[in-house]
């Protein structure tokens, strides 16, 4: 089973902090995703990877950054929290390969004061 | 621009009965298709996919159909058990999203009452 595993299940932050969101994956994917889902909206595309070092703009990176050092390894960064980034965060993996489905952590709520 | 469209919010449905989950779309490009499945504090979950070669694919109880003229497609979940109660994602990729980019609805919440 794949097992895409995000650090933390709640986080609460105040505005203007810098906050990171981890995530591993097990199945040694390619591809690595963010996306943050809000009520009303679906999932939306935040920084996308589909190898190490490499990264490409979603649908709304703005104020966010992120990294991948390593293959199971892909990091979101919130360079200076803000309140209209309270939201659910949700981490996906895939191989590279078209018709291979996305696999989801279990997300972070994270929570700007 | 929503390219993606769940027009219905929630869904009921009776324990036994069918569920017909829809799901429309705008871009004519995009050539594969996915439903999603998502509890309360849990990430999503693939159920079934469809590529735009096929009008219909089963798997179990869940049958996703695609109708690419109307740029619609359709899950169907034969019967509805309560273990059912989730809210539904469809998803679409192709090659102006982006290979690797799906284009997700907004969601169906579907409850399956007992």
């Amino acid at each position: 089973d794949v097992k895409v595993t995000q650090s933390s299940r709640y986080l609460v932050k105040r505005t203007g902090e810098k906050v990171f969101l981890e995530c591993v994956q097990d199945m040694d994917h390619e591809n690595m995703f963010w996306y943050r889902q809000d009520p009303g909206l679906g999932l939306r595309l935040i920084y996308f990877s589909y190898d190490v070092k490499m990264k490409e703009k979603g649908d709304i990176p703005e104020g966010y950054s992120v990294s991948r050092e390593k293959k199971e390894r892909f990091s979101l960064i919130l360079e200076s929290a803000s309140t209209n980034q309270t939201s659910m965060y949700l981490c996906a993996s895939s191989f590279p390969d078209s018709n291979q489905p996305q696999h989801f952590g279990d997300g972070t709520r994270l929570s700007i004061l | 621009d929503q390219q993606v469209k769940q027009n219905s919010p929630s869904l009921s449905v009776q324990e036994g009965r069918i569920s017909i989950l829809n799901c429309d779309y705008t871009n004519s490009m995009f050539d594969y298709f996915l439903w999603y499945k998502k509890y309360p504090a849990e990430g999503p979950t693939f159920l079934i996919s469809i590529s735009s070669i096929k009008d219909k694919n089963e798997d179990g109880r869940f049958t996703v159909f695609l109708n690419k003229s109307a740029k619609h497609l359709s899950l169907h979940i034969v019967p509805s058990q309560p273990g059912d109660s989730a809210v539904y994602f469809c998803a679409a990729s192709g090659a102006t999203s982006g290979t690797y980019k799906y284009i997700f609805g907004t969601g169906t919440r579907l409850k399956v009452l007992a």
